[in-house]
């Protein structure tokens, strides 16, 4: 159980663009959900906090009209990263957290993203 | 803001030898919770510690939370390749169950 799946696993565009990702609790239901970013070899920062049905709570120094947060469902968060840039290109990983795990939080396999 | 600091950064051992990752607070936190990341994979929850003092055991591997809630620590027993990854520990402050992660230890184990 507390499977948490991101989709695409990997994307590469260009500059300009935008690019959405998925991040879903396949078997629970999540409350609350965090999107991090991760550069190599680099611990995880923490971008913002969502929660179902409420709007994202951004860390500070992160652009919230450029890292676009839904959480429209109790399964589904999706990170939108609007007018990609090189320096945007890096690995976006997801947590889950349901109401029934106390504390734990439950990663998806991250989604690398590449800009170019 | 809230800072975990952890080291060592790096850590060779040859199986069989123990290794020790040492995580501390810059605040009391709320609970500390351990990660294990395999190269290219993505952070696998190990342990979550709440109480001031507390040491919990899984098979080799002990964890110890500070009697202050401030400081942590992961001892691996005779170290395996299996046991090859980064090892995060990551602090929960008690603000909306965010977590602060450490930077991370990296484990590698000579066979």
């Amino acid at each position: 159980g507390a499977v948490v799946s991101q989709h695409p696993s990997w994307v590469i565009c260009k500059s300009g663009t935008s690019v959405k990702i998925e991040c879903r609790s396949l078997d629970f239901q999540a409350t609350t959900m965090f999107w991090y970013r991760q550069f190599p070899k680099q611990s995880l920062m923490l971008m913002a906090t969502s929660n179902e049905g409420s709007k994202a709570t951004y860390e500070q120094g992160v652009e919230k009209d450029k890292f676009l947060i839904n959480h429209a469902s109790l399964t589904l968060s999706t990170l939108t990263v609007t007018s990609a840039h090189p320096e945007d290109s890096s690995f976006y990983i997801c947590s889950a957290m349901s109401s029934a795990s106390s504390y734990e939080q439950y990663f998806g396999p991250g989604t690398r993203l590449t800009v170019t | 803001g809230q800072q975990v600091m952890q080291i060592p950064q790096y850590q060779h051992v040859q199986e069989g030898e123990d290794f020790t990752t040492y995580c501390n607070s810059s605040t009391t936190l709320s609970n500390i919770q351990w990660y294990k990341q395999r190269p290219g994979g993505h952070p696998v929850f190990l342990i979550q510690l709440v109480k001031s003092g507390e040491v919990k055991k899984q098979k080799r591997l002990t964890f110890q939370f500070g009697e202050a809630k401030k400081n942590s620590s992961l001892h691996i027993t005779a170290t395996q390749t299996t046991d090859v990854g980064t090892y995060f520990c990551a602090g929960d402050g008690g603000s909306n169950y965010k977590l602060t992660f450490g930077k991370g230890t990296l484990l590698t184990v000579n066979p």
